[in-house]
């Protein structure tokens, strides 16, 4: 079955480290990936995504995450994080096999910066 | 920046009733999508829809489910008779084109079923 995973229910991270927010998938075909963004009593924010070309992708509010095509993973990172940063992160897979306009959603995990 | 709105923001119906749920997705989208998010859970694809047909399904769009552009600015879900399970937050969602695209979400309805 094709499936996103997000290990981690809720990463900690104190104001001004580096935050980093796991993400692997199990899909056939040659996948887009995705990251959104939730904030409470908020619809999902796109952040980035990684279509092709350069694994490191630049994406909303200096988050940035990195495509590995053998580990298949796209980790999203931060250098510095923000108490605003605080929500909700979602990794999404696009343009699978059997669904090529659907997106595979993982469970989410939960960021929270402390000051 | 365009957005995609959806209305109601919450929706409170009895077992067994019909509810329709409206999305105006960016004007210049042409794809068209809602999700589900029973609480706690995954985001789950429902349904796409482009050139006024559904182009993609999953399994959880049964014949209780149907969706309509009814004209060029609305997108609806209809589920026909509710049931518990349909308690969830369903996301419409639209894009310029499929596949590599980014969709775009709107805010979501939160649908309680009593």
């Amino acid at each position: 079955a094709q499936s996103v995973a997000q290990p981690e229910d809720q990463v900690n991270v104190a104001e001004g480290n580096p935050l980093t927010v796991k993400c692997t998938y199990s899909v056939s075909g040659n996948p887009y990936l995705f990251w959104y963004v939730q904030y409470p009593n908020r619809g999902l924010q796109f952040l980035l995504k990684y279509i092709t070309g350069d694994n490191l992708v630049k994406g909303s509010y200096g988050f940035e995450a990195e495509f590995n095509k053998s580990q298949t993973s796209f980790h999203l990172k931060k250098p510095s994080a923000l108490v605003s940063d605080s929500a909700l992160y979602f990794c999404a897979v696009g343009g699978v096999s059997g669904g090529y306009n659907k997106l595979i959603f993982g469970a989410g995990t939960r960021l929270a910066v402390h000051p | 920046e365009p957005e995609v709105t959806q209305t109601p923001s919450h929706q409170v119906t009895q077992m067994g009733q019909e509810v329709i749920l409206r999305c105006v997705p960016i004007s210049n989208h042409l794809y068209f999508y809602w999700y589900r998010q029973i609480l706690g859970q995954k985001v789950e694809f429902l349904v796409s829809f482009y050139n006024n047909e559904i182009s993609e399904k999953s399994e959880i769009f049964d014949d209780q489910f149907s969706v309509e552009r009814p004209d060029g600015s609305n997108f609806t879900l209809k589920i026909r008779s509710t049931k518990l399970e349909d308690s969830a937050m369903y996301f419409c969602a639209s894009s310029r084109t499929s596949g590599r695209e980014t969709q775009y979400f709107g805010p979501g309805t939160r649908l309680l079923v009593l």
